[in-house]
């Protein structure tokens, strides 16, 4: 059974930062694209970055670009998200999401339960 | 703004037929790429509900069907159950300078 659990989230204050961490099992992780999209609190989905199964393509979207790093341990079968810089608006539950197949545009398939950060003084 | 338009909400009665529009551009869904629809219950992860335009995952009942014309998307229901009560997005990707993976704003749709 897939499966992708996420941790990390918290509280903190603006500018500090924090490390998601998404553990896959139930499938060969290093075969696959990952993301993360998050959702701000009664809003919708945004996406906010993706890798792909080498970690040789990576984007992010330009409301993260220069703060958040994207990355993957496939030995681990972990992807992590690095969030610097933190504001307001970052607050969100964060999801990590897997690519269902080898296409860059295959839809994501398997979502994690997700991780709420919170920015906040 | 969302770079996909959804209409913020809809409605209809058990057993009725409802559909969810998802506009886009020359950039996203007019260029061809495919549109996803994604089911987001509520407290829950959103779940994959249409792929490819008009793919259905298995384990996905026949009363969801996804279609997609120009710039624009549409996934219908047929038959509503209450437990279809959630919120619908729709995905696709976008070449702009700006984007990658764009989400429509969402539908919540109600079962009266």
């Amino acid at each position: 059974e897939v499966q992708l659990v996420e941790s990390g989230g918290g509280l903190v204050k603006p500018g500090g930062s924090l490390r998601l961490s998404c553990a896959a099992s139930g499938f060969t992780f290093s075969s696959y694209s990952m993301n993360w999209v998050r959702q701000a609190p009664g809003k919708g989905l945004e996406w906010v970055s993706s890798i792909s199964s080498s970690s040789s393509y990576i984007y992010y979207a330009d409301s993260v670009k220069g703060r958040f790093t994207i990355s993957r341990d496939n030995a681990k079968n972990s992807l992590y998200l690095q969030m610097n810089s933190l504001r307001a608006e970052d607050t969100a539950v964060y999801y990590c999401a897997r690519v269902h197949g080898s296409s860059w545009y295959d839809p994501f398939d398997y979502w994690g339960q997700g991780t709420l950060v919170t920015v906040s003084s | 703004q969302s770079v996909l338009t959804q209409p913020p909400s809809v409605s209809g009665a058990p057993g009725q037929r409802v559909t969810i529009s998802c506009t886009g551009s020359s950039s996203n869904i007019g260029a061809g790429y495919d549109v996803h629809w994604y089911q987001q219950l509520p407290g829950t992860a959103p779940k994959l509900l249409i792929y490819g335009n008009s793919n259905r995952p298995s384990g996905v009942p026949d009363r969801f069907s996804g279609s997609k014309s120009g710039t624009s998307a549409s996934l219908a229901i047929t038959g509503l159950q209450a437990e279809d009560e959630a919120d619908y997005y729709c995905q696709s990707y976008d070449s702009s300078l700006s984007g990658n993976w764009v989400f429509g704003g969402g539908t919540k749709l109600t079962v009266l």
